[in-house]
């Protein structure tokens, strides 16, 4: 299994750019996120989804757009970059666990700059 | 919703000495709480988790410990090692959005062991 994949690992846009970020799992997971990662302010939630065709906006969701074809992917749009969306970018896909509650298997990262 | 509250941001300590990370969260109806471990430019990844069923949990040299009725929980991990440098970050589950799959992350602490 190779869990959580995430491409590119690095990337550096100009304002106004659009890409996509690319996250694959292969654990059949039917939940992903997406999180984004900024100094001092922990994981925020951005969009999520409990499954295919099925998406939600999370704590964060401005200016960043989800869809979810199949299963093992969750790619994540930025239409417009902005400065402000400088940050890391993690993935993560859900299981339930016999204990109780949920883990999180968080993809690599993307480090992504707008300039 | 939840939100889920985390000090020290930061904690210094010698290499055997014992770290304690503290978190509160706001919602009384959740269930479950993990910890998740990152090391530097690596990913989150699960080291501990307690149902509210449980006042606390042990592996090994890390613990948690939960305070339904203060509604707080907290990390501690005994004869620390260079290893345990990492930043480490409590969740929660929401009970809002619909979906069990989300956490709400707190804002990290960063730990260091001095040799």
């Amino acid at each position: 299994n190779a869990g959580v994949t995430q491409t590119p690992k690095f990337q550096v846009l100009k304002t106004g750019q659009s890409m996509t970020l690319q996250c694959a799992q292969d654990m059949n997971h039917e939940y992903m996120s997406w999180y984004r990662q900024d100094p001092g302010m922990g994981l925020r939630l951005i969009h999520y989804s409990v499954g295919a065709g099925i998406t939600d906006q999370g704590e964060v969701p401005n200016g960043y757009n989800v869809s979810r074809s199949t299963t093992e992917d969750f790619p994540l749009r930025l239409l417009s970059a902005a400065p402000s969306q400088t940050s890391v970018y993690f993935c993560a896909s859900s299981r339930p666990r016999t204990s109780g509650g949920v883990e999180q298997f968080f993809g690599p990262g993307t480090r992504l700059t707008v300039l | 919703g939840e939100n889920v509250e985390q000090h020290p941001s930061t904690l210094s300590v010698q290499e055997g000495d014992s770290a304690v990370i503290k978190c509160t969260y706001s919602d009384s109806a959740s269930n479950y709480f993990p910890w998740y471990k990152q090391e530097l430019g690596k990913r989150p990844q699960l080291i501990i988790d307690i149902r509210s069923n449980v006042g606390e949990k042990k592996d090994q040299r890390i613990a948690v410990t939960l305070n339904k009725t203060a509604k707080h929980f907290s990390l501690h991990i005994t004869e620390t090692q260079p290893e345990d440098s990492a930043v480490y970050f409590c969740a929660a589950p929401p009970q809002t959005g619909g979906s069990q799959g989300n956490l709400i992350f707190g804002k990290g602490t960063k730990l260091s062991v001095k040799p």
